[in-house]
């Protein structure tokens, strides 16, 4: 079974550009997640989807940060304008429901972005 | 509000020695589910475990093991004669429930392991 799928897994911008990560779950998982992951930190969640709803952004910084998972399927991160503090490694994982805390979540290789 | 913390920022062992991660948490909920991973430099998170609270049986997989204390809220993880391969950073985490039912990881800080040979 193939894992959850990141790319690019480098990528280097100057502040004030966009950017946009790109993710392809497991197949047949129901929830994704996205997660914010600073150097010398735990991973923070971003945003979850259930299936292409969100369920949860509250600390997906809203005014720079967007998400998208259309047909519930692949998802797209994008970070419009970047800051210096954006700088970090972002995860994305799938588990297969979502609803009960017994679903493993699955975690890809991640994005590192650098902002210059 | 739930928290996890993991005090061992970095921990330096000579292969073949135990070592002890050391994690504890704090939540309101009286069900709650907790978790370690560990990050390879390869940077996936890989699952490890999953513990539920009403189990404080300790466990024992191979070279891990694995001791949750409820009255201490701590959920210890233990890998013995330690070896290369496992150096990597470790991730403690629980389970959050919010609205809808739904379920997000709250992770720890993380603690660095490096076994030299």
């Amino acid at each position: 079974e193939a894992g959850v799928a990141q790319s690019p897994r480098y990528k280097i911008i100057e502040k004030r550009q966009s950017v946009a990560f790109w993710c392809n779950p497991i197949s047949g998982h129901a929830t994704l997640y996205w997660y914010q992951q600073i150097l010398g930190q735990g991973p923070k969640l971003l945003i979850q989807f259930q299936n292409n709803g969100v369920v949860d952004d509250s600390q997906l910084p809203k005014d720079r940060f967007s998400a998208e998972r259309l047909k519930g399927v692949d998802s797209t991160l994008k970070i419009q304008p970047a800051k210096l503090e954006d700088s970090a490694v972002y995860l994305c994982a799938s588990s297969s429901k979502g609803q009960t805390p017994t679903d493993t979540q699955y975690f890809g290789p991640g994005t590192r972005l650098t902002v210059l | 509000a739930q928290k996890v913390t993991q005090a061992q920022t970095e921990i330096s062992v000579v292969e073949k020695e135990d070592v002890t991660l050391d994690c504890v948490y704090e939540t309101r909920d009286t069900t709650y589910y907790l978790f370690w991973y560990k990050q390879p430099p390869s940077g996936e998170l890989v699952f490890l475990i999953r513990r539920n609270s009403f189990d404080e049986q300790n466990e024992i997989s191979g070279r891990y093991s694995w001791n949750f204390q409820k009255s201490t809220s701590s959920f210890n993880f233990t890998i013995t004669a330690s070896q290369v391969v496992d150096s990597a950073v470790y991730f403690c985490a629980l389970s959050e429930t919010f609205s809808g039912g739904y379920n997000k990881l709250i992770f720890g800080a993380g603690t660095r392991l490096a076994v030299h040979p």
